[in-house]
């Protein structure tokens, strides 16, 4: 199947820095991206859809400003968390579409962040 | 807005029995459903994708159905083994095939006593 990595796997940052996380597919190219977060012992959950060339959309009770999402290849897709609080320390995974298998999603390894 | 039951939250059997785990979804205009596994402080593994066109699939001692009709899938796990012992998680697209991403259950947690 094809591949998604993430990177980096861990991250440890001070609050108050920011910190980007990257979604790269490897094998393949894609136009979308999707971003997910995963508090401890709860279910993953859409954070936005990144699109190559225009902005990202965003869901509902997710900071656009404080998570900035910028795809600007169509192998690329970073996810930056500004101004770091404790409270977004999170498993962030990232996933993308294959057209060539009639847009099965795969995921990257995720990213798991730690602010203190 | 899709959304995602799964039952039970939690399970612990022993060592060989066969279990069936459940999912509901919401909105049943999805062309696929996706059962994935996650094992503690790691991401996720994709076990079974099953189109809509199809009823159910297969792999190895897995086997999940689909009924659209009533917005339920199952996933059967035959023989179970310690090592099966993880989160299971069904994710089902937001609209057809997943171009508006996907919604998860939160998940039914494994346990398998040796």
């Amino acid at each position: 199947g094809a591949v998604v990595s993430q990177h980096p796997s861990w991250v440890i940052c001070k609050s108050g820095t920011s910190v980007k996380i990257e979604c790269r597919s490897l094998d393949f190219q894609a136009t979308t991206m999707f971003w997910y977060r995963q508090f401890p012992k709860q279910s993953l959950m859409l954070m936005a859809t990144s699109n190559e060339g225009s902005k990202a959309t965003y869901e509902q009770g997710v900071e656009k400003d404080k998570f900035l999402i910028n795809h600007a290849s169509l192998t690329l897709s970073t996810l930056t968390v500004t101004s770091a609080h404790p409270e977004d320390s999170s498993f962030y995974i990232c996933s993308a579409p294959d057209s060539r298998s009639g847009n099965t999603i795969y995921f990257g390894e995720g990213s798991w962040l730690t602010v203190v | 807005k899709q959304e995602v039951t799964q039952i039970p939250a939690a399970l612990s059997v022993p060592e060989g029995e066969n279990l069936v785990l459940n999912c509901s979804f919401t909105d049943s205009a999805i062309y696929n459903l996706q059962w994935f596994r996650q094992d503690p402080g790691k991401g996720l593994t994709s076990l079974l994708l099953i189109q809509s066109s199809q009823r159910e699939q297969t792999s190895g001692r897995l086997n999940a159905s689909l009924d659209k009709s009533s917005g339920r899938s199952t996933l059967y796990i035959a023989a179970s083994q310690p090592g099966d012992s993880a989160t299971y998680l069904c994710a089902a697209p937001n609209s057809g095939g997943g171009a508006d991403g996907l919604t998860f259950g939160k998940g039914t947690h494994l346990i398998i006593q040796p």
